[in-house]
């Protein structure tokens, strides 16, 4: 059963970098599209990006260059980068693995905090 | 970006009820489209993908249809753990975009 954990800090300080990864077990990663999607308090979802396992990504443009999204297949895993950061990225934070468009499976999420 | 309008924003209904929701996209996007189902404090759950395939382990209660702009989401025989908000998300084109959602409250 292919299970999606994220992990990393709770709180980052305003124009920092918010670094989550998301590890993968049950599945390889050397396949499928793997993704971050986020969802600020209250509020609906948000697709930041994804990464294919040869590395390949694609990112929405709403962020600009502040996004980076990296595969690590030695470890089955894939982070996410985002800076800088304001109060405005505070939000849960989701991985997904991406099967031909059904996101079949979600990690818990993970609250990250932008204060200082 | 291809914009995606749900509606209604919330509806109420009784258990055994059969509810429609409705999602619309700015543009064609054929097929790619996807249903989730997000309860409180939960990750959203996949519930159909292609725009009316259930994904496994779904109850059949469960169905949805449509192509171009339009699409709907039908659930029949509500239950209680019904109650939830619902998110369509088209996979046409980067970027990926989500609905607004729908809440559904179950009576």
């Amino acid at each position: 059963q292919v299970q999606l954990q994220e992990s990393g800090p709770g709180l980052v300080k305003p124009s920092e970098t918010l670094s989550l990864t998301c590890t993968v077990s049950g599945d390889s990663i050397s396949s499928y599209y793997w993704n971050w999607i986020r969802q600020p308090p209250g509020k609906g979802l948000e697709w930041i990006g994804h990464v294919y396992h040869t590395g390949s990504t694609n990112y929405n443009p709403s962020f600009k260059s502040r996004v980076a999204i990296l595969v690590d297949t030695s470890r089955n895993q894939f982070s996410l980068k985002l800076s800088p950061v304001t109060a405005a990225d505070t939000a849960v934070y989701y991985c997904a693995k991406d099967v031909g468009g059904a996101y079949s499976t979600w990690g818990q999420g993970t609250l990250v905090t932008v204060s200082s | 970006d291809i914009q995606m309008t749900q509606s209604p924003s919330s509806l109420s209904a009784s258990v055994g009820d059969t509810v429609t929701l409705a999602c619309r996209a700015s543009q064609d996007i054929s097929n790619f489209l996807a249903w989730f189902q997000q309860k409180p404090g939960k990750a959203p759950k996949s519930l159909i993908y292609a725009a009316s395939n259930l994904q496994s382990g779904v109850p059949s209660r469960f169905s949805a249809s449509g192509s171009g702009t339009d699409f709907a989401l039908s659930i029949s025989s509500l239950q209680p753990e019904d109650s939830a908000i619902y998110y369509c998300q088209q996979y046409s084109s980067y970027p990926i975009t989500f609905g607004q959602g729908t809440r559904l409250e179950i009576k």
